[in-house]
């Protein structure tokens, strides 16, 4: 049992370059979140899905975008990458019912 | 002002020491709260949920006073292993359960 994983681990981007966030979890969890961790700040919600099939807008959404692929995996697109985005991204998932949010390990993303 | 805040110290403690963090948070709606732990380049985990009658888990005590919207962690004892930034969580209720997470406290317990 995994949890949850993201891909990759680390990722140096040019300012314009796009990429795609992986996350998958093996909880059977119905909501998948993203966030942003930068220094000096709380966690900050970029998207979130409360099921299969459905995505909702987080508190900094704007520059991304998410695909709820099916109920393990939700990613997480930059599709014109700005130095603004160079923070540590973290999935997260929850089972209904529970406020238990479970962490995966977090993407590491630099921006040039 | 920021929905939870915290003082992000460092606080530097010897083994043994008893330390104790605080939060505030500023939306009175809030229904839940929670304290995750985070270890330096790690991800967040739940360290414990905080109940209006205070809880203890082991050698951590958490409690919340809602009319003045503070929440607190105490650590006795502690332990090298308890170092780490301490994250005060905050649940806005909703359906998709939107946690507010304060910026952390670091905590370094030295020998």
């Amino acid at each position: 049992n995994a949890g949850v994983t993201q891909t990759p681990k680390f990722q140096v981007l040019k300012t314009g370059q796009s990429m795609t966030l992986q996350c998958a979890q093996d909880m059977n969890h119905n909501s998948m979140y993203w966030y942003r961790q930068d220094p000096g700040m709380g966690l900050r919600l970029i998207y979130y899905s409360a099921s299969e099939g459905t995505t909702d807008k987080g508190e900094v959404p704007n520059g991304y975008n998410v695909s709820r692929l099916n109920k393990r995996e939700f990613s997480l697109r930059l599709e014109s990458a700005a130095p603004s985005q160079t923070s540590v991204y973290f999935c997260a998932s929850r089972q209904r019912g529970t406020e238990t949010q479970y962490f995966g390990p977090g993407t590491r993303l630099l921006v040039l | 002002r920021k929905e939870v805040e915290q003082d992000p110290g460092p606080f530097n403690v010897p083994e043994g020491a008893t330390v104790a963090f605080n939060c505030t948070y500023s939306n009175s709606a809030s229904q839940s709260f929670f304290w995750y732990r985070q270890d330096c380049r790690k991800e967040p985990k739940l360290l414990m949920s905080v109940y209006s009658s205070g809880n203890e888990d082991g050698r951590f005590t958490a409690q919340l006073n809602r009319a003045s919207q503070y929440i607190s962690l105490l650590i006795r004892d502690s332990k090298l292993s308890d170092s780490a930034t301490y994250l005060c969580v905050v649940n806005l209720s909703g359906g998709y359960n939107k946690l507010i997470f304060g910026a952390g406290t670091r905590l370094a317990v030295h020998p």
